[in-house]
């Protein structure tokens, strides 16, 4: 079974631009979560989809969006860029979603660089 | 504040003994814990958990020990192995009444090096 994809992998924007990443999650896996990693802050949880709807969200200024279509397929939109947007955008797709008690596999992530 | 604090930013460790990486968490509705190994360039991949409702959880090299009272949790690899060497995760999630379980919030990581 193929893993969970993030495309582009590496992304260089500047200040103010804004950006989309997208997440393919695991086939038949209908939550999809997102994550910023970096180093100072380790992994914050940014918000999760299931079923197309945002389940639940993280402690983010709203410049952070996303969506998640019929086919799973989740994107993330950020806006306005600051430099401090600066990190590894990871997803993770999982089979219910509901937190921790379902497994979520992660995918290798989109390392974004403000300049 | 941080709800999950991994205070040891590195460890090493020598090939074939115990590796012991530390958590700390202070909500008290936490009630359920993994591990994620992550290797520079991937995505974190889970390697064991464990439910508020018991206090160990084995699966081979891999101890992971939660202690409610003190609101603590450690990994245990043994033997270690130089391949082990990765950033270890520590996440938790809360149950909410009425049988959802909230997103899981991480630490900060603790880089492991394992030295043959």
């Amino acid at each position: 079974k193929a893993g969970v994809t993030q495309t582009p992998r590496y992304l260089i924007k500047t200040r103010g631009q804004q950006v989309t990443l997208s997440c393919s999650p695991i086939s038949g896996h209908r939550s999809v979560s997102w994550y910023q990693q970096t180093p100072g802050q380790g992994l914050q949880f940014l918000f999760e989809y299931f079923s197309e709807t945002q389940r639940n969200k993280g402690n983010f200024p709203g410049r952070f969006s996303g969506r998640q279509f019929s086919n799973s397929r989740s994107e993330m939109n950020v806006s306005t860029l600051e430099l401090g947007d600066s990190a590894l955008y990871l997803c993770a797709s999982s089979l219910r979603g509901s937190g921790g008690t379902d497994t979520q596999y992660f995918g290798p992530g989109t390392r974004l660089t403000v300049l | 504040d941080q709800q999950v604090k991994q205070n040891s930013p590195s460890l090493s460790v020598q090939e074939g003994r115990i590796s012991i990486l530390n958590c700390d968490y202070t909500n008290s509705m936490f009630d359920y814990f993994l591990w994620y190994k992550k290797y520079p360039a991937e995505g974190p991949t889970f390697l064991i958990s464990i439910s508020s409702i018991k206090d160990k959880n084995e699966d081979g090299r891999f101890t992971v020990f939660l202690n409610k009272s003190a609101k603590h949790l450690s990994l245990h690899i043994v033997p270690s192995q130089p391949g082990d060497s990765a950033v270890y995760f520590c996440a938790a999630s809360e149950y909410f009444y009425g049988g959802s379980q909230g997103n899981l919030i991480f630490g900060k990581g603790t880089k492991l090096s394992v030295k043959p």
